[in-house]
């Protein structure tokens, strides 16, 4: 089945700087890779996602990257913010084929002031 | 409002004794799932629900079952709780009925510890 890997486990940035947290998949039949936030005491809520027919999208400060040869996909934060602290959850999803979704065991963002 | 919701919120019990967490959603959602949230661990699947009358398992579905007889609620039931099952639970809802590939809506979360 598939396996979702997320790295690293925990960053610090510095509040202005960019964040980058990578994740890795094993099926090649996954097409779509959402991105959860979580903040403290709440449930994930979707930040962005991207599907396998498309390479790279952006929603203001954030971007995803996918790279469907290499299995792997990126969360790009530009000019990060104190409130961007929480923790990130990538996850993949065959879709169509299958209902399941594997997420990765999630990033620690801490905004350094 | 828009929501998931789950009940109770907290809760501690004893080893064995059968309990229920209830999850209800108000957007006609097709797609519901139920989730544990352990340290290191992050976000496992446990069973999820395409439709009413239709279940599956998803990674970890071992001492948990579910039902969905209504649309808007999927309890996750523990017949015979154990230690190993204290943890954070999460339900999810999206309007999506085939395949994971819309926004999930999370609830607030159930905190459990098992005795």
């Amino acid at each position: 089945g598939e396996n979702v890997e997320q790295h690293p486990s925990t960053l610090s940035v510095q509040e202005g700087d960019s964040a980058v947290i990578k994740c890795t998949y094993s099926d090649s039949a996954s097409n779509y890779f959402p991105w959860y936030k979580q903040e403290l005491g709440k449930g994930p809520q979707l930040i962005i996602d991207i599907r396998s027919n498309v390479g790279e999208k952006k929603d203001q400060r954030i971007a995803v990257t996918l790279n469907k040869t290499a299995k792997h996909f990126s969360l790009h934060i530009t000019e990060t913010q104190p409130e961007d602290s929480a923790v990130y959850f990538c996850a993949g999803s065959l879709g169509g084929r299958d209902d399941k979704i594997i997420f990765g065991k999630g990033t620690r963002l801490h905004i350094l002031p | 409002e828009a929501q998931v919701t789950q009940n109770p919120r907290y809760l501690i019990t004893v080893t064995g004794k059968k309990l229920t967490v209830t999850c209800s959603q108000n957007m006609n959602h097709e797609y519901m799932s139920w989730y544990r949230q352990d340290p290191g661990l992050g976000l496992r699947q446990i069973y999820y629900s395409m439709n009413v009358e239709v279940t599956d398992k998803g990674d970890v579905p071992e001492g948990y079952k579910v039902s969905r007889k209504e649309k808007r609620n999927f309890p996750l039931i523990l017949e015979s709780p154990s230690p190993n099952q204290t943890s954070l639970y999460f339900c999810a809802s999206s309007l999506s009925g085939y395949g994971v590939t819309d926004t999930q809506y999370f609830g607030p979360g159930t905190r459990l510890t098992v005795l």
